[in-house]
């Protein structure tokens, strides 16, 4: 089954302890992408990747990392999580963003920070 | 100006009516657009690419109007099981290719 997986799908942790959401995608897809989900804000893209170790910000960067070792799998990584980091994290994966091609979601993240 | 922007709703209608969303976009430069359905909180899902020509896909319409630079979404013939939140997506090109925008999603009741 083609599918975009994260885990953890859960976690409350607290502030400045580090932490990685891992991302994994069976799809062959060369495009993969983070994004958080908060209230009144729509879903705002973290960062993406174009292909492996090709990588770049998108509109709320600030405080992640991302790592494309492998096409399959795209971690993010808060290496000193804030409580303004609490959101709902979407993975995301596609063939090609430019095209017309549905981009497949992971079924998100729940992150509290306290 | 938000770069992709909705009326939030919330629509409420009942059973059978017709509804129409729309979407307007600030970039000139925005290459695609699609409409995702997102239940609950849940991971959105996609539910129609825009083309310029426009496109139907049973009950739902979609259009694009590139010199207006705005999205819309029509609904006939509103089920129970189109109550969801509807989200705008745009992609960008040149400098921006890869970079994605959501508007912040239009939430739909349909009542009985």
């Amino acid at each position: 089954e083609a599918q975009v997986t994260q885990n953890p799908r859960y976690l409350i942790t607290v502030t400045g302890k580090k932490l990685t959401v891992t991302c994994s995608q069976n799809m062959n897809h060369e495009y993969m992408s983070w994004y958080r989900q908060d209230p009144g804000l729509g879903l705002r893209q973290i960062y993406y990747s174009m292909n492996v170790e090709v990588t770049d910000k998108g509109d709320v960067p600030e405080g992640y990392k991302v790592s494309r070792k492998e096409k399959r799998n795209f971690p993010l990584i808060l290496e000193s999580p804030s409580p303004n980091q609490t959101s709902l994290y979407f993975c995301a994966s596609t063939a090609r963003p430019d095209l017309y091609n549905e981009q497949f979601f992971g079924p998100g993240t729940r992150l509290t920070v306290l | 100006r938000k770069e992709v922007e909705q009326d939030p709703g919330p629509f409420n209608v009942p059973e059978g009516a017709t509804v129409a969303f729309n979407c307007t976009y600030s970039n000139s430069a925005s290459q695609s657009f699609f409409w995702y359905r997102q239940d609950c909180r849940k991971e959105p899902k996609l539910l129609m690419s825009v083309y310029s020509s426009g496109n139907e896909d049973g009950r739902f319409t979609a259009q694009l109007n590139r010199a207006s630079q705005y999205i819309s979404l029509l609904i006939r013939d509103s089920k129970l099981s189109d109550s969801a939140t509807y989200l705008c997506v745009v992609t960008r090109g040149g400098t921006s290719y890869g970079k994605l925008t959501f508007g912040q999603g239009t939430i739909l009741t349909v009542h009985p």
